[in-house]
């Protein structure tokens, strides 16, 4: 992995609390991503940001969940009155923000686990 | 609708052999693609990419095919080792700043 940092590793959290994953890219990349596993599946996008924008939150539940990526500061993602089926890796990404092709690096992963 | 594919969920081959990971996918806008690799607790690592100007690209003991007509590609792992053991996964988009959409995975056991 080069360079994501994601924190905390593992967070454990009552239903009804709120969680916050903090990512702070590789140094120099501008983009960020986050992608959540599900226990047996796949990584499935959430949300794409830029500096102070969010440029694509397609895969975005519509409710609890938000994201923002500051001037200054980690990306973070937000998740308010977390449910059991929340409990999922959260892996953070970041790219350069001019490159060829589309490849992003990744953190080591946030598990959250829902209690 | 998932619009890249992995059919095969495991996949176990001897060392020394050749290891074989597939890929379809959907999306005829898709033309980059990208194959990761992932240890357990761990983050995905990127592994090799193909653009589709290209039909293979090799780098060390791994080489991905392409073949648009068929929306198809693979990863060859030769020879293979057990320190290969691990979930990959195959991504695709298409050009610029657009997520990479995954499929859900083929994990890979390298017997010794």
């Amino acid at each position: 992995n080069a360079g994501v940092m994601q924190n905390p590793r593992h967070l454990v959290r009552r239903r009804g609390q709120e969680a916050r994953l903090r990512c702070s890219p590789v140094k120099g990349h501008s983009h960020v991503y986050w992608y959540r596993q599900l226990p047996e599946e796949g990584l499935k996008f959430m949300v794409y940001l830029q500096k102070e924008n969010i440029i694509d939150e397609s895969g975005m539940p519509k409710e609890r969940f938000s994201a923002e990526f500051p001037k200054e500061g980690p990306s973070i993602l937000r998740i308010q009155q977390v449910v059991r089926g929340d409990s999922a890796a959260y892996f953070c990404a970041s790219s350069p923000p001019v490159y060829s092709g589309n490849t992003i690096y990744f953190g080591e992963g946030s598990w959250l686990t829902v209690v | 609708d998932q619009q890249v594919k992995q059919n095969s969920p495991s996949l176990s081959v001897q060392e020394g052999r050749i290891s074989i990971l597939n890929c379809d996918y959907t999306n005829s806008m898709f033309d980059y693609f990208l194959w990761y690799k992932k240890y357990p607790a761990e983050g995905p690592t990127f592994l090799i990419s193909i653009s589709s100007i290209k039909d293979k690209n090799e780098d060390g003991r791994f080489t991905v095919f392409l073949n648009k007509s068929a929306k198809h590609l693979s990863l060859h792992i030769v020879p293979s080792q057990p320190g290969d053991s691990a979930v990959y996964f195959c991504a695709a988009s298409n050009s610029g700043n657009t997520p990479l959409v995954f499929g859900k995975g083929t994990r890979l056991s390298v017997i010794a």
